[in-house]
């Protein structure tokens, strides 16, 4: 079956510092997403990437679709404190053709720690 | 958006019971999900919940185990059955709104003793 795998594991870096989290699927992928979920939280949708070679930013977060649709990234330059949590790549395990009512498979994610 | 009510938020509970957890989204969605959370670990999807119709589990997971409904287009329960300690672990309601956008109600982090 489809498989997501993000590395690393775990990020520690001190605060200012830059950040980056890589994803790779088993699969093309029809869009790829990342969430974030904080300590004790619950995942929160970050954003969506769909089309090959797509770079949106977000603020501090940059986030890259693969050409090839099957890896992404997600950087965080100059982190803060308030970055700290896992994030987490996911992608559609099943869409359908009209591209709607998919449901997700994560990767394991990325916990990040900054040191104030 | 779409705002999701999740209850219980906490519970222990003990071995060989049963717990449901109700999920309430404040607007029509077209698609639902239950996913589990072990400790310190990724989600995994258990189910898709369907309006009026039997839910579709993903391998592993058994509607004897995991017995879910959907009485209709916005709410849904995922009943834990026979709990053992393995069980232990945040249940996510998950919906998908009509812009395809996935969000994630706050999670049920249950414990069983």
């Amino acid at each position: 079956g489809q498989q997501v795998m993000q590395i690393p594991q775990y990020q520690h870096v001190q605060e200012g510092e830059d950040f980056t989290t890589y994803c790779n699927s088993s699969t093309t992928l029809s869009n790829i997403q990342w969430y974030k979920q904080r300590p004790g939280g619950h995942p929160v949708f970050l954003i969506q990437l769909v089309k090959s070679g797509e770079v949106k930013k977000q603020k501090r977060l940059t986030f890259q679709f693969g050409e090839a649709k099957k890896n992404s990234s997600l950087h965080i330059t100059a982190t803060q404190t308030t970055d700290v949590g896992t994030y987490f790549c996911a992608g559609p395990t099943s869409p359908n053709s009209g591209g709607s009512n998919y449901k997700l498979t994560f990767g394991k994610g990325t916990l990040l720690t900054v040191n104030p | 958006s779409a705002v999701i009510s999740q209850k219980p938020s906490r519970d222990i509970c003990q071995r060989g019971t049963s717990l449901t957890i109700q999920c309430q989204v404040d607007s029509q969605v077209t698609m639902m999900f239950w996913y589990r959370q072990q400790p310190g670990q990724s989600l995994t999807l258990i189910a898709t919940a369907n309006q009026g119709s039997e839910a579709t589990y993903e391998s592993g997971f058994v509607i004897d185990k995991f017995p879910i409904s959907r009485p209709n287009l916005t709410f849904s329960t995922l009943t834990v059955s026979n709990m053992s300690p393995e069980d232990s672990s945040i249940y996510l309601c998950s919906v998908e709104d009509l812009g395809n956008t996935i969000y994630f109600g706050e999670g049920s982090w249950l414990t069983v003793v």
